[in-house]
């Protein structure tokens, strides 16, 4: 059974710091690893994703680090900043699987001016 | 360009009634996806439309029906609303090809409270 686990509820950081948000996860055959991030009243919108074969995809302030051996993955903010504050979902991306995204339950994220 | 729609935004029902939320994407994508979001559950997929005159369940099917109308549209209908169905609806889609990531794209979401 395929899944995707987000161990942190929420996490609170101090504006320019570095806010990370973990992802573990058991299925060996994703393509891709996405995060997206969700405000109140919103959809979620896609921030950034990760191919199997990388071990890290940057794009500006956000980094997400691939850990294979571990099937841990995590997304880096630096520096974090208020508009940051949101819920951050990783999701598996599996071709075999029609493209039905696997989802993690989240982590709200608060970034404290 | 209004990407993905979903009417409407909030909804009160009754215990047994019926109704449909509509989703259309302007996207030209090819697959569709109706969601549900509760407290504490994440985001979990009720019913899919890989593509135009597919669909297929999701994890949570129990109590829905969809149609994919066209390419554009995917409804998602209630014949027999329940409290349990009380939720946030998200539909999105993606122009899933069977390449690239399988970004999925959202609409704002309909809030329904079933009384």
């Amino acid at each position: 059974d395929q899944q995707v686990k987000q161990n942190s509820p929420s996490l609170s950081v101090q504006e320019g710091r570095i806010s990370i948000l973990n992802c573990d996860y058991t299925n060996s055959m994703f393509d891709y690893f996405l995060w997206y991030k969700k405000y109140p009243a919103e959809g979620p919108t896609f921030l950034i994703s990760i191919s199997s074969i990388k071990d890290k995809n940057e794009d500006g302030r956000f980094t997400v680090f691939l850990n294979k051996s571990a099937k841990h993955l995590s997304l880096h903010i630096v520096p974090s900043q208020p508009g940051d504050s949101a819920v951050y979902f990783c999701a598996d991306s599996n071709a075999g699987n029609n493209r039905k995204l696997i989802w993690g339950l989240g982590t709200s994220l608060a970034v404290n001016p | 360009n209004a990407g993905v729609t979903q009417t409407p935004k909030f909804q009160v029902l009754k215990t047994g009634q019926s109704m449909t939320l509509q989703c259309a994407q302007d996207m030209n994508h090819n697959s569709m996806y109706w969601y549900r979001q509760d407290p504490g559950m994440g985001l979990r997929l009720i019913y899919y439309s890989a593509s135009e005159g597919t669909t297929d369940k999701g994890e949570v099917p129990n109590g829905y029906n969809v149609s994919r109308l066209n390419k554009r549209e995917f409804s998602l209908r209630l014949e027999s609303a329940a409290p349990s169905q009380t939720s946030v609806y998200f539909c999105a889609s993606t122009l899933w090809s069977g390449a690239g990531t399988g970004e999925l794209f959202f609409g704002e979401g309909s809030r329904l409270t079933v009384l």
